[in-house]
């Protein structure tokens, strides 16, 4: 079983449509990441979090500790946010563990 | 925020040769750097961790003397793939991380990655 656990792997959705990438996660952590990688291969961070939700922009991240769950939600959705979102918790020794990644595609 | 550049973004060398790749930070001076090796539609792998000064933890199963880190400065770490081979063609990425802070509240930042392909 792996660590890390994405839904879905592909995502399809019309502009202005709202995203939601779910992540569950098995080992412990002091934090966990949404990162954002685009077809070029450079990756982003767009969120840390440790607890609750934090939002930026467009963008919502929260986190449920004791469930080992967390969520990345995207709002009135574009094209340019067609990318590899990757979930990836972190250890008490600041290790990253990475989910598969989430493909998402929005259409004009 | 906080700016990590990796170089080169690609490169392809002959099988046999060795590769040297760059990680350094611009503006935060990084305790630890991390290397992680992406293959196509897989996770990113950690590879190494380094931190200035001293010898890189290398994760299981990667070869120390294939893969040369050195850490030599708060600002840049480097990866050299040694005697490369067609197997070693992958997506390299560093990540630092900024000295202080705690566990809890500390930010990774990520290199643009580079690709390697070794004919």
């Amino acid at each position: 079983k792996n660590e890390v656990e994405q839904s879905p792997q592909n995502l399809t959705a019309q502009e202005g449509e709202f995203i939601t990438i779910n992540c569950s996660y098995s080992v412990g952590i002091s934090a966990l990441h949404w990162l954002q990688q685009h077809p070029g291969g450079g990756i982003v961070s767009l969120f840390m979090l440790s607890s609750g939700k934090k939002k930026h922009g467009r963008l919502i991240a929260t986190i449920n500790i004791q469930e080992k769950h967390s969520s990345l939600h995207i709002t009135a959705s574009h094209p340019r946010d067609s990318a590899v979102y990757i979930c990836a918790p972190r250890g008490s020794n600041y290790k990253l563990t990475f989910g598969k990644g989430t493909l998402l595609t929005v259409n004009p | 925020g906080a700016v990590v550049s990796q170089h080169p973004s690609r490169v392809i060398c002959k099988s046999g040769t060795s590769v040297k790749i760059e990680c350094r930070s611009l503006d935060f001076q990084a305790t630890t750097m991390f290397w992680y090796r992406q293959f196509p539609k897989k996770s990113l792998m950690l590879m190494a961790t380094s931190n200035e000064g001293s010898k890189a933890t290398y994760e299981q199963g990667v070869e120390k003397d294939k893969f040369l880190i050195n850490h030599a400065s708060l600002t840049l770490s480097t990866l050299t793939v040694t005697s490369a081979h067609p197997e070693d063609s992958s997506f390299y990425i560093c990540s630092a991380r900024r000295g202080g802070g705690t566990v809890l509240n500390t930010e990774a930042f990520f290199g643009q990655g580079t690709r390697l392909t070794v004919v």
